[in-house]
């Protein structure tokens, strides 16, 4: 069964641009998070995702966004980057939400504003 | 807030040595446990989940314990290899994981 996979893998993009990173969960896994580390955070809790709908939102700014489409494959959106933005960004999927699911994570998308 | 506290922040060790690692939670918000292990250059992968005070896990020479009424889980190590060198990871779940900053090991051969 193939793994959680990421595109892109690393990005680079100037302050006041916007990106797209997506995501693509284990087959017949519907749930799907992100999150954000940078260094010295543990893993920061963006949003999850569940039957296209938003479950729940980590506390980032608004310009932080995602969707899910209908084959449970998902995108993060961040608008007008800030230098803070530099990230590794991860998403995870599993069965369906639940806190005693195990969540697979993918290689993640490093992302530099510069 | 589900915070998650894991000391020590980091540990070398020999190679043969076992060692253990501590994540501490408010016992008066716990709903499950989550250890990962976290390889540079890959991707997080799950250990054990945790749900039952007095749980103990096994997975080869890793194991885990948990303790809800105080807060603490414990991940031992026995006869640690240079391949368990890896940042180890807890995160309490409630509506969502809440994860702490890590333990890195190092084994040194």
């Amino acid at each position: 069964k193939a793994g959680v996979t990421q595109t892109p893998r690393y990005l680079i993009k100037t302050r006041g641009q916007q990106v797209t990173l997506s995501c693509s969960p284990i087959s017949g896994h519907r749930s799907v998070s992100w999150y954000q580390q940078t260094p010295g955070q543990g893993l920061q809790f963006l949003f999850e995702y569940f039957s296209e709908t938003q479950r729940n939102k980590g506390n980032f700014p608004g310009r932080f966004s995602g969707r899910q489409f209908s084959n449970s494959r998902s995108e993060m959106n961040v608008s007008t980057l800030e230098l803070g933005d530099s990230a590794l960004y991860l998403c995870a999927s599993s069965l369906v939400p639940g806190q005693t699911y195990e969540q697979y994570f993918g290689p993640g998308t490093r992302l530099t504003v510069t | 807030i589900l915070n998650v506290e894991q000391s020590p922040q980091s540990l070398h060790v020999q190679e043969g040595d076992s060692t253990n690692f501590t994540c501490s939670f408010p016992s008066s918000n716990f709903y499950a446990l989550h250890w990962y292990r976290w390889e540079t250059a890959k991707s997080p992968e799950a250990l054990f989940v945790m749900t039952l005070n007095g749980d103990e896990k096994k997975k080869g020479r890793i194991s885990a314990t948990l303790n809800t009424k105080e807060g603490y889980s414990y991940l031992y190590i026995k006869g640690s290899q240079p391949e368990d060198s890896a940042t180890y990871l807890c995160a309490n779940t409630g509506n969502q994981f809440y994860f702490g900053t890590g333990t890195s090991l190092t084994v040194i051969p």
